[in-house]
């Protein structure tokens, strides 16, 4: 069965901090990894997706790595501002014919100005 | 904007009763999932539509079912309501071709059941 897991739970960080994410799965037989980002009580924004056959991916100040035989993932936040202060998820998209996000419970980050 | 509308955005229902919940998915998406989020967790995947039939479900009671329409709106029902059920439900949707598509989610739906 395949778990997700994030770490750390919560994190504060001074603004202008670059800091790293933490992802990983116990199943490597996955299609692709996404990470999300959430703000309180409301949905969830895309951030980037990787690819099973990709090592990472890039968005302005943030890049992921997935690392599939060793199953972890990670999320680069580079010169963070408060207005990145949301909860992180990530979730990965088990084999199978169901498109299926299986998720982590979330990284809280909070950036203090 | 991801283009997925979902209704009520609030809603407070007693234990024992019926609860419909919408999503209107982007247009020409053919799939649209269901996930369930309990306070401080991650979503859990209820169950997906593929043209209107159920193409998976997760680790939930037959209580909970679905519709999905030919308009891309779908509905997520829930009977009998138990107080555990109190969470954000979300729908998601995406056009299934090659299995690589990405899900785009809609605000929720925030349940209390008293």
């Amino acid at each position: 069965k395949q778990e997700v897991t994030q770490i750390p739970a919560a994190l504060s960080v001074p603004e202008g901090e670059n800091l790293v994410l933490n992802c990983s799965f116990t199943d490597s037989a996955i299609y692709n990894l996404q990470w999300f980002r959430q703000d309180p009580g409301k949905g969830l924004t895309s951030l980037l997706l990787i690819q099973s056959s990709q090592r990472e991916q890039t968005s302005g100040r943030l890049n992921a790595s997935l690392d599939k035989s060793s199953g972890r993932s990670t999320l680069y936040i580079a010169a963070s501002q408060p207005g990145d202060s949301a909860t992180y998820l990530c979730a990965v998209r088990p084999g199978g014919a169901t498109n299926k996000l299986i998720f982590g419970t979330g990284t809280l980050l909070a950036v203090q100005p | 904007e991801t283009g997925v509308t979902q209704s009520p955005t609030h809603l407070i229902k007693t234990r024992g009763q019926q609860v419909t919940l919408r999503c209107s998915s982007q247009s020409g998406h053919n799939t649209v999932s269901w996930y369930q989020q309990a306070l401080g967790q991650g979503p859990q995947f209820i169950f997906q539509y593929y043209r209107e039939e159920e193409n998976g479900r997760g680790n939930f009671p037959p209580r909970f079912s679905g519709l999905q329409f030919p308009n891309y709106s779908s509905e997520l029902n829930v009977n009998a309501l138990e107080l555990d059920d109190s969470a954000l439900y979300l729908c998601a949707s995406s056009f299934e071709l090659t299995g690589v598509e990405t899900q785009y989610f809609g605000p929720g739906t925030r349940l209390l059941v008293l």
